[in-house]
């Protein structure tokens, strides 16, 4: 396993369109979190899946973000009608169990960054 | 609500030099506490977690960290610094609860610049 991977690594895109950016974990982790990082800032909690539910979303998570993790492998987080604030880079992480030494065990992906102009 | 305050947004050391880095959070308790490093466009990685146990924990690449529980302190510290140590440095706690989601809360990170 090369670990997590997410793609694209970066995406340009205009004010107003949407993106969509992938995210496949560790085939065994049944966890799998979404963050964001802007500039200057540490990563910040968007949402977490376990296995294919959605059990938590950070209020960072307008109604313009979706996330969805089909079949509890891979994940998608979507963004509607982009604007500038959106522009940073999103890490996608994945962990395995539910005790705490497990479910903490992340490991992060490379992340897509985001560009919005 | 939990924090975690790296006071330090930038520190240069000397290749070879000590180096640490201060992390204080705010919990109602211990917290788990964990550090990670971020090379430039690249993801986080794990150096080092503290869960309970030994207050001194070490970590990879020779990196240590001590937990103070009166000063809700969390530093990491190396006694020699490498070049290739250059990187950004994030403190990050965990809610300790059992049925937690499991999700961090980190720091704004310290960037680390090696001088030769």
């Amino acid at each position: 396993d090369t670990g997590v991977s997410q793609d694209p690594r970066h995406k340009i895109t205009k004010r107003g369109q949407n993106v969509t950016f992938r995210c496949d974990p560790i085939s065994e982790h049944n966890r799998l979190y979404w963050y964001r990082q802007t500039l200057g800032q540490g990563p910040e909690f968007l949402t977490y899946f376990q296995n294919e539910a959605q059990l938590e979303k950070s209020r960072l998570l307008s109604d313009r973000f979706s996330a969805e993790r089909p079949k509890g492998s891979f994940s998608t987080l979507e963004i509607q009608r982009t604007e500038q604030g959106d522009s940073a880079m999103y890490l996608c992480a994945s962990s395995l169990g539910d005790a705490p030494s497990y479910a903490y065990g992340y490991t992060f992906g490379s992340g897509t960054r985001l560009t919005v102009v | 609500a939990q924090s975690v305050t790296q006071p330090d947004i930038h520190i240069t050391v000397s290749e070879g030099a000590s180096l640490e880095l201060r992390c204080n959070y705010s919990y109602g308790a211990t917290p788990y506490l964990f550090w990670y490093v971020q090379s430039p466009g690249q993801g986080l990685q794990l150096l080092l977690k503290y869960f309970s146990g030994d207050t001194l924990v070490q970590g990879i690449k020779g990196f240590e960290a001590e937990f103070k529980r009166s000063q809700s302190s969390f530093n990491l510290r190396k006694p020699s610094v490498h070049w290739s140590d250059a990187a950004e440095y994030f403190c990050a706690v965990g809610e300790p609860m059992r049925g937690s989601q499991g999700n961090l809360i980190f720091g704004k990170g310290t960037k680390l610049s090696v001088k030769p």
